[in-house]
């Protein structure tokens, strides 16, 4: 149990295009999700916390209107990157927590984006 | 100074050595101690859970916690070469917001 996924897994897009990337909880519901950075050899840096049919909450430096973030359901996240740029390319996660007492996060394989 | 301080390694160790890996941090806040396994391009996976100070044991892994010293450890009996991956601790005080650690890549040899 406890499964999230994501997709695509891999992406390659050019400069100034933008970029969907959908998290899912496969077999239980997520009232909120998390969106991760992870840059190489580094740590996993929170970019938002989004809560089913409300607004995204943002960490301090994360620009919201490049990191678009709609949770529209309680299975479903996703995370647009708009107009990319090569410093965009990154390893972005998702992690899902389904429960109201644990501090348990679900987390997703990841997506390799790279920006050309 | 970041919140949570974490060696990168590598730690490489034989088949079979004790591995110790630590944390330190500085917000008394935290309340809430986990690591996570990450393999290579893979998202990071739950090992151990604690609350507050103590320790816990699962297999082959024990996890302590001592908040008055702002340190964490996980320990690891009878490594395997499968243990190879990378180790994160990650820190909460609640309201679901983990803070990572760097990640620490442990290498085990056959």
């Amino acid at each position: 149990g406890a499964v999230v996924s994501q997709h695509p897994s891999r992406v390659i897009c050019k400069s100034g295009t933008s970029v969907k990337i959908e998290c899912r909880s496969l077999d239980f519901q997520a009232t909120t999700m998390f969106w991760y950075r992870q840059f190489p050899k580094q740590s996993l840096m929170l970019m938002a916390t989004s809560n089913e049919g409300s607004k995204a909450t943002y960490e301090q430096g994360v620009e919201k209107d490049k990191f678009l973030i709609n949770h529209a359901s309680l299975t479903l996240s996703t995370l647009t990157v708009t107009s990319a740029h090569p410093e965009d390319s990154s390893f972005y996660i998702c992690s899902a927590d389904g429960t109201s007492d644990s501090y348990e996060q679900y987390f997703g394989p990841g997506t390799r984006l790279t920006v050309t | 100074q970041k919140e949570v301080e974490q060696d990168p390694g590598p730690l490489s160790v034989p088949e079979g050595a004790i591995v110790s890996l630590n944390c330190t941090y500085s917000n008394s806040a935290f309340q809430y101690f986990m690591w996570y396994r990450q393999y290579s391009r893979k998202g990071p996976e739950l090992l151990m859970y604690t609350y507050s100070s103590g320790n816990k044991e699962d297999g082959r892994f024990t996890a302590q916690v001592d908040k008055s010293s702002k340190y964490i450890s996980l320990f690891i009996r009878d490594s395997q070469p499968s243990d190879s991956a990378t180790y994160l601790c990650a820190l909460s005080g609640g309201f679901q917001k983990l803070v990572f650690g760097t990640g620490t890549r442990l290498l085990v040899s056959p």
